[in-house]
C-alpha cells in the first residue's frame, strides 16, 4: 500500500535533547512538509521541500533542522533550542510542490519534560 | 486579520441529518484554493473536498460539497447524511498564489459529534 508513516507514534525526551522525527513515503512524491499542531489550533508549517536536496523555512522554522538526502525521506529534528517543543508533529506530500492535494501521515506526538 | 476563520468549536448533528460546517477566509490574492481536512481521533488529516478560486461551481465528493460563495469569501462544508464515522475535527485551509509553493493556511477546526 502506497502511503505515508511516521515512527514513532508517541515520543518521550527530556529537556535540552535533540530529538529526531522520521517521515517516508512510497507515493513517488516530490514535495514534502513538516507541520506542527498545537491544541485548538490548526496546523501550521515547519518545513518544506520541493525536491531532493532542496528546503525551504515555513512560518515557524526556528528550533528546526530537516533534511532530504532521499526522495522517500524527509526527517525533522526538533533541537534544543526549540522553546516549546511538546506538539503533535505531522508530515505530509504531495506529488508537486503546486499540487493542491496534499497527503499525511498519521503523526508523531512528542513531549518533552 | 485571521486568515481563516472557523467560528463554531463544537457542533452535534443527528445520525443521518444533514450538517454545515462554517469556514471564511480572507485573501486579496486572484488564484486562490479552499480545501476541507477531517481529522479523527488517531489523528491522521484526510483531505475531503478542495474549491478553486475559478471554479464555477460548487466542489462535490460523495456526501460532502463545498458551497462556496465568492462574494462573502466563505467555503462551508455541508455533510449529508451524516454517519456516526464522521465523529471528528473538521479542518478549512486555503492556498493563496500560483506556480511554486503556494502557501497553505489552515483554521483552527470544528469538532463535529454526531449523536445516535
Amino acid at each position: 500500500d502506497g502511503g505515508i508513516t511516521q515512527s514513532p507514534k508517541y515520543l518521550f525526551r527530556k529537556e535540552g535533547q535533540n530529538v529526531t522525527l522520521s517521515c517516508e513515503q512510497n507515493l513517488n512524491h516530490d514535495a514534502m512538509y513538516w507541520y506542527r499542531q498545537d491544541p485548538g489550533q490548526g496546523l501550521r508549517l515547519i518545513y518544506y521541500s520541493q525536491i531532493v536536496n532542496d528546503f525551504q523555512k515555513g512560518d515557524i522554522a526556528e528550533g528546526y533542522s530537516v533534511s532530504r538526502e532521499k526522495k522517500e525521506s524527509f526527517p525533522l529534528t526538533v533541537t534544543s533550542a526549540q522553546k516549546n517543543p511538546t506538539a503533535f508533529y505531522l508530515c505530509a506530500s504531495s506529488i508537486y510542490i503546486n499540487s493542491y492535494e496534499q497527503y499525511f501521515g498519521p503523526g508523531t506526538r512528542l513531549t518533552v519534560t | 486579520a485571521q486568515k481563516i476563520t472557523q467560528t463554531q468549536p463544537g457542533m452535534f448533528v443527528q445520525e443521518k441529518e444533514a450538517v454545515t460546517l462554517d469556514c471564511t477566509y480572507d485573501t486579496s490574492d486572484p488564484s486562490y484554493g479552499l480545501f476541507w481536512y477531517k481529522q479523527p481521533s488517531s489523528g491522521e488529516m484526510i483531505f475531503l473536498i478542495y474549491q478553486g478560486s475559478y471554479d464555477q461551481q460548487n466542489a462535490t465528493e460523495g456526501r460532502y460539497s463545498l458551497n462556496f460563495q465568492k462574494a462573502r469569501k466563505s467555503a462551508n462544508l455541508v455533510i449529508s447524511a451524516s454517519q456516526l464515522g464522521d465523529s471528528a475535527m473538521y479542518f478549512c485551509a486555503m492556498r493563496e498564489g500560483a506556480g511554486g509553493y503556494q502557501k497553505v493556511t489552515f483554521g483552527t477546526g470544528t469538532k463535529l459529534q454526531v449523536i445516535p
